[in-house]
């Protein structure tokens, strides 16, 4: 079935340095979804991406679709001790309509 | 809107007893999941339903566990008899019916089986 893979599992920067991390699903997506979960709380959505080569910024963020729509990235620009957290990817299942699958999400740890 | 409701927030029960988690989806959603989390497995879908519903329940782990939507607004989990292992955060999501649409997931239920 279908897999979506994240890397890395753990990330730690001090404030203030850049975050980047990469999903990448075995099929084509039709789109992808990005969640941020923080400790101890429930998924958020914060964005989707749709198009071949897409790329959307949330004021430090930066949320990127690949060409062929087999990955995506998220980029954080001087991460703040606000971006702690869980970010997960999501695509649609491809078998069963309106169902996700979650990649196994990055963890950001941002030392002050 | 309140969000996605979920009761108890706070589950701790003993082994082989009978635990019930409580959703109310976002009113006007067509989709209700829900996932369970863990730190050994991440965030699993357990089964999901569209308009009341079960589409897939795939990710049940097994005759335990059980899942029902009786209407629109609420949705319940059940799991009988809980075990030791199906300790994890459980989270209710619902989504509105445009194919793919974000997901609001509401603050979970931290089940301990004991």
């Amino acid at each position: 079935g279908q897999q979506v893979m994240q890397i890395p599992q753990y990330q730690h920067v001090q404030e203030g340095e850049d975050f980047t991390t990469y999903c990448n699903s075995s099929t084509t997506l039709s789109n992808i979804q990005w969640y941020k979960q923080r400790p101890g709380g429930h998924p958020v959505f914060l964005i989707q991406l749709v198009k071949s080569g897409e790329v959307k910024k949330q004021k430090r963020l930066t949320f990127q679709f690949g060409e062929a729509k087999k990955n995506s990235s998220l980029h954080i620009t001087a991460t703040q001790t606000t971006d702690v957290g869980t970010y997960f990817c999501a695509g649609p299942s491809g078998t069963s309509y309106g169902k996700l699958t979650f990649g196994q999400g990055t963890i950001l740890t941002v030392h002050p | 809107d309140a969000g996605v409701i979920q009761s108890p927030r706070h589950e701790v029960t003993e082994m082989g007893q009978e635990v019930t988690l409580r959703c109310k989806p976002i009113s006007g959603h067509d989709y209700l999941f829900w996932y369970r989390q863990t730190m050994m497995r991440g965030l699993e879908l357990l089964i999901y339903f569209n308009n009341n519903v079960p589409i897939d329940d795939s990710g049940m782990p097994e005759d335990r566990f059980s899942a029902k939507m009786p209407n629109a607004s609420f949705s319940t989990l059940k799991i009988q008899p809980s075990e030791p292992r199906d300790s994890a955060v459980y989270f209710c999501a619902s989504s509105r019916d445009r194919g793919f649409d974000e997901q609001f997931f509401g603050p979970g239920t931290r089940l301990t089986v004991l």
